[in-house]
């Protein structure tokens, strides 16, 4: 059971265009919702976070929304580049279970020229 | 500077053999995680530790165990290799704070089990 879920699989953005990666989730425990990349034969790194208080949070070109109503978020990457191909993984943790966090499967970004 | 560091990057074993692999993190962090990422499957918690002494089970901690005797290590041990088991394996620190959201995590270690 996937309390973290990302439906696509991978996207294909222009370079320059808006790239917009979705996730949602089914615990509505969860009260802190992140973004992480990963590049291959690396680790994954921490890209953008966003707590339940808000309902969004800018970090230069990301951007993070979150919809609590509909268990909903989205991370905006405009304008995109190529160095942002890559997977991006959502991820989701509850106060009340302390610093673990859920992971999603991902979605792998490619840009192209 | 700080760092996480897991060995071996790549290890090849046989099906039944036992098989450690080995996390150590500078960062003074501690919460310590194992993760396991396979196709389809993102990134599946195994275990996890909130300090010396500590362990607690993850999402898929069956065939797996850690023990943690001091604040840098997080050894991960897979008691009797499975080929299920074949996957690329990630350990994850963090600070003591709830919710601060950040892992660091390590560059990984592929696991083949033949």
């Amino acid at each position: 059971d996937q309390q973290v879920k990302q439906n696509s699989p991978s996207l294909s953005v222009q370079e320059g265009r808006i790239s917009i990666l979705n996730c949602d989730y089914t615990n509505s425990m969860f009260d802190y919702f992140l973004w992480y990349k990963k590049y291959p034969a690396e680790g994954p790194t921490f890209l953008i976070s966003i707590s339940s208080i808000k309902d969004k949070n800018e970090d230069g070109r990301f951007t993070v929304f979150l919809n609590k109503s509909a268990k909903h978020l989205s991370l905006h990457i405009v304008p995109s580049q190529p160095g942002d191909s890559a997977v991006y993984f959502c991820a989701a943790s509850a106060y009340s279970s302390a610093s673990k966090i859920i992971f999603g499967s991902g979605t792998r970004l490619s840009i192209r020229p | 500077d700080a760092e996480i560091t897991q060995s071996p990057r790549h290890k090849i074993t046989e099906t039944g053999r036992q098989v450690t692999l080995a996390c150590h993190q500078t960062w003074n962090h501690n919460n310590m995680f194992w993760y396991r990422q396979d196709l389809g499957h993102g990134l599946r918690l195994i275990h996890y530790s909130y300090g010396v002494q500590d362990t607690n089970k993850g999402e898929v901690s069956d065939g797996y165990s850690v023990s943690r005797s001091n604040t840098e290590d997080l050894p991960l041990t897979l008691e009797s290799a499975a080929s299920s088991q074949t996957s690329v394996y990630f350990c994850a620190s963090s600070e003591r704070t709830p919710n601060t959201g950040e892992l660091f995590f390590g560059e990984g270690s592929r696991l083949t089990v033949l």
